[in-house]
């Protein structure tokens, strides 16, 4: 039983539009949502994160947006520019636990 | 730097072979975790480790193992590999609030 479902599984934006990807979660013992971005043969690495205590954060072009009671959160990207073109994964963790859960990811593509 | 290093980058083994990826960060992180990415499966957890002597299984455990002897390296061990394992394997570290560091990756090939 997949725990985080993620989608789009691709996502194609015009330069300047917005890029919205979603995944929902199973556990409600989650208490970390991480946003990754992962380059062509690079490590992911962190983009943004929120804990339930708050339902959107907003860093630059990057906003998360996060529903508790639908068990649900996204990645809103502003004004996407083709250098945002990556592969996405949305995760859930607990923290203190060792034990992470990432989504399938999403290949954003960000035309010009 | 801050950083996570794991060697090797590329290996090509053949079934049954026995093989370790090392990892090793410098961030005096108390986590550490071994992923597998595959096409459309996203990041798979393999291990992790919540302090040294202390690892538990993720999602997909099968087939490897692990060890935590120093805080800062967590190798990865596979003790027969078959072609199944082929896959791209990233190791990474947090402290305990949540931000994981990732290596470079390895791309193993087993034939």
């Amino acid at each position: 039983q997949q725990q985080v479902k993620q989608s789009p599984q691709s996502l194609i934006v015009q330069k300047g539009g917005i890029s919205i990807i979603n995944c929902a979660y199973e556990n409600t013992a989650f208490d970390y949502f991480p946003w990754y971005q992962q380059f062509p043969g690079k490590g992911p690495a962190l983009l943004i994160a929120i804990r339930p205590d708050v339902s959107e954060k907003k860093e630059g072009r990057f906003t998360i947006s996060f529903n508790k009671s639908a068990k649900q959160f996204s990645l809103h990207i502003m004004d996407s520019q083709p250098g945002d073109s990556a592969t996405y994964f949305c995760a859930a963790s607990m923290e203190n636990a060792g034990k992470s859960t990432f989504g399938d990811g999403t290949t954003l593509t960000v035309k010009p | 730097e801050a950083q996570v290093t794991q060697n090797p980058r590329y290996l090509i083994t053949v079934t049954g072979k026995k093989l370790t990826v090392t990892c090793s960060q410098n961030m005096n992180h108390e986590y550490m975790s071994w992923y597998r990415q595959d096409p459309g499966l996203g990041l798979r957890q393999i291990y992790y480790s919540m302090n040294v002597e202390v690892t538990d299984k993720g999602d997909v455990p099968e087939g490897y193992k692990v060890s935590r002897k120093e805080k800062r390296n967590f190798p990865l061990i596979l003790e027969s590999p078959s072609p199944n394992q082929t896959s791209l394997y990233f190791c990474a570290s947090s402290s305990r609030h949540g931000e994981q560091y990732f290596g470079p990756g390895t791309r193993l090939t087993v034939t």
